[in-house]
């Protein structure tokens, strides 16, 4: 079954403040692991992908995968407004495979 | 630097009518791909095109017709819309050996009534 777990919000925080974003996957076979960012009526963008475990840093995103317990995040420290968005998680089973999976997205505010 | 574009941006069409969504990219890609976005559903893939002159469904298929017309075209197309056609469709392309990136278009907005 390949499924892939979002908690759709909506959640709203404040400027400044660390956001957690999570998913969790039931698919032991996948491999990749990215985080899009969608934001009102545009395309989704990739911000991050890791295929291992552990943590990937990029500016002010952190994406975290922990392959033992099928879950992952994306930490977002001192949120902007341009952060107001919907993230999407995704999931590919291996470098030869074509079917990204997607979480719903979680759909984020920042309030100034 | 134009990336994935797709034509038209917004369409309506009666239930039974036909239409073929237009999708383009410059960035010489290999693969290429067709999503539908629901409220609640997420992204779900359509039909995708691994290489040029070759086609696959993804998980939602019925109802839709592909072409790769050449490296940098791929359209959809709808032979009998219905309203449950009624979406948000994302056009996207990856390089094709190692999909962990792509790029997608803006969408078109479709509405069946």
């Amino acid at each position: 079954q390949k499924e892939v777990e979002q908690d759709p919000g909506p959640l709203s925080v404040p400027e400044g403040a660390i956001v957690s974003l999570n998913c969790t996957y039931s698919n032991s076979a996948f491999q990749y692991f990215m985080w899009y960012r969608q934001y009102s009526r545009k395309g989704p963008e990739l911000l991050m992908y890791t295929y291992s475990s552990g943590n990937k840093e990029d500016g002010r995103f952190t994406a975290q995968v922990d392959k033992s317990s099928k879950y992952i995040s994306l930490f977002i420290r001192d949120s902007q407004p341009s952060d107001s968005a919907t993230y999407l998680c995704a999931d590919l089973e291996g470098a030869g495979s074509y079917q990204l999976t997607f979480g719903k997205g979680t759909k984020l505010s920042v309030i100034p | 630097n134009a990336g994935v574009t797709q034509t038209p941006k917004f369409q309506v069409l009666k239930t039974g009518q036909s239409m073929t969504l237009q999708c383009a990219q410059d960035m010489n890609h290999n693969s290429m791909y067709w999503y539908r976005q629901d409220p609640g559903m997420g992204l779900r893939l359509i039909y995708y095109s691994a290489s040029e002159g070759t086609t696959d469904k993804g998980e939602v298929p019925n109802g839709y017709n592909v072409s790769r017309l050449n490296k940098r075209e791929f359209s959809l197309r709808l032979e009998s819309a219905a309203p449950s056609q009624t979406s948000v469709y994302f056009c996207a392309s990856s390089r094709g050996t190692s999909n962990t990136e792509a790029f997608f278009g803006q969408g078109t907005r479709l509405t069946v009534v």
